[in-house]
């Protein structure tokens, strides 16, 4: 079965900062998406960044970066330069091939301190 | 990026009675829908998959007579929860995609908040 792993429940980091949040997966399909998504206290998924299992360059969207590493199935986000706006729960997700429906994780709360 | 509208985004109800929540996307045409929940401090739980012109498909543990889904257009899906109990309280989201988009990133409603008293 396929899973997505945060084993970070809540994380601290001060502003300007860069922070990494951790994200394991499993699967047996040998083409799938890598997701990380945004929600602010206010509900909305804001979609950050994507990478494709076939995919050799690490994917970069401005101030995230997902630092990929297939073999240990494993897929990162790096948000560098953090900022107040940043705090607030982060979800890594995982589609999959074929359905196309997405499993996530159990979600990372940033905090950025000032 | 798309456009997906969802509302209400805060409902109250009263036990027994049965709330609608719309879910449309505003513009591209929605082959396939996908509807969420998500219980406080917790992640999102996929409930069901919806295809414009069939069935819902329901996942493991959700009753489908509960929450009624339906997809009658390319641009709109509504969750019907029937008979709402307290316990079925939380935030549910949908989420858009299209045959178009389906290796993009989905797009999602801004969530509906529903308090069931």
């Amino acid at each position: 079965a396929q899973k997505i792993t945060q084993t970070q429940p809540g994380m601290f980091v001060q502003e300007k900062e860069a922070v990494t949040l951790d994200c394991t997966y499993d699967t047996s399909d040998q083409s799938y998406g890598l997701f990380w998504y945004k929600q602010p206290s206010s509900g909305e998924m804001i979609f950050l960044i994507y990478q494709g299992s076939y995919d050799e360059q690490n994917a970069t969207e401005g101030r995230y970066s997902l630092n990929f590493q297939k073999a240990r199935k494993s897929a990162n986000l790096v948000i560098s330069a953090s900022q107040l706006g940043d705090s607030a729960m982060y979800f890594c997700a995982m589609r999959e091939s074929g359905t196309y429906k997405y499993i996530f994780g159990t979600g990372t709360r940033l905090k950025v301190l000032a | 990026g798309a456009v997906v509208s969802q509302h209400p985004s805060r409902v109250i109800c009263k036990s027994g009675t049965s709330v609608k929540i719309e879910c449309r996307s505003l513009d591209f045409q929605a082959t396939t829908m996908f509807w969420y929940r998500q219980f406080p401090k917790q992640s999102l739980m996929l409930m069901a998959t919806s295809n414009e012109g069939s069935k819902a498909t329901y996942e493991q543990g959700v009753e489908k007579d509960k929450f009624l889904i339906n997809h009658a257009s390319l641009t709109l899906s509504t969750l019907t929860v029937t008979s709402a109990h307290p316990e079925d309280s939380s935030f549910y989201i949908c989420s858009a995609s299209s045959l178009e988009r389906l290796n993009t990133e989905a797009f999602f409603g801004q969530g509906t908040r529903l308090t069931v008293v």
